[in-house]
């Protein structure tokens, strides 16, 4: 079945700048959705198809993905961006699951 | 607004059974398909089921296949999950969620509702 890895955690400074990778068997041919967690609440779509942000997401976050890894970068960092940060696809072959990475905490310093 | 409400969990013994609901409102639910995803605790996510909008697809976790059935009734607006031979491992915030068009993402989910499986 298919994998995706990411790191445990990632620290960042205020105003600084968080990249969260994803790491997949050729997940460059994959859409690539990704999730923000804060303790005690549900998990909130923060980028979607790779790039697009649903509205209401600021445009500090964005995504990317190519190859084997994806990523999520977070600019000008706040302490609200403080959360538990999913990557996701959809394996529709053979399996048809979905497939979470394995996330990554986000510590703003 | 997109509203997804999940009926209370519970304690159940291993081996036992229980039925999930989940209300939906704000959206034309038989357009959507719709998940479960669940959360042990401190742990991550992990999808557990997906259920077509029609009905007539659905997709299953390999950890809970055989014990688990997702179902709708599109009349009612309502997404089930039936768990049946329970297993300590199955202990988790269980979280319905809305798929976006097709089976992509999840653009909606719900607060989650407990379940507990110890004796």
């Amino acid at each position: 079945s298919y994998v995706l890895t990411q790191p445990p955690s990632v620290s960042v400074a205020p105003g600084q700048t968080a990249r969260i990778i994803c790491g997949g068997d050729k997940i460059g041919s994959k859409n690539v959705h990704w999730y923000q967690q804060k303790p005690g609440q549900a998990p909130v779509l923060v980028v979607h198809d790779d790039s697009d942000r649903p509205s209401g997401i600021p445009e500090r976050f964005s995504g990317s993905n190519s190859g084997n890894t994806a990523t999520l970068t977070i600019s000008r960092v706040e302490a609200g961006d403080e959360a538990d940060y999913y990557c996701q696809v959809w394996d529709g072959s053979p399996d048809h699951h979905y497939v979470f990475g394995t996330g990554t905490k986000v510590t703003v310093l | 607004e997109v509203r997804l409400l999940e009926s209370a969990g519970g304690l159940v013994q291993p081996g036992g059974s229980l039925r999930l609901s989940c209300a939906a409102s704000g959206f034309t639910f038989s357009s959507y398909a719709m998940s479960w995803v669940r959360q042990a605790p401190g742990q991550g996510l992990e999808w557990v089921s997906t259920m077509s909008g029609s009905g007539v697809n659905t997709y299953y976790a390999d950890s809970v296949k055989g014990r688990f059935t997702i179902s709708r009734d599109n009349s009612k607006n309502t997404l089930y999950l039936e768990m049946n031979s329970l297993r300590v491992e199955d202990t988790a915030l269980y979280y319905c969620a809305k798929d976006a068009g097709g089976i992509s993402f999840l653009d909606s989910w719900g607060q989650g509702t407990l379940v507990t499986v110890s004796s």
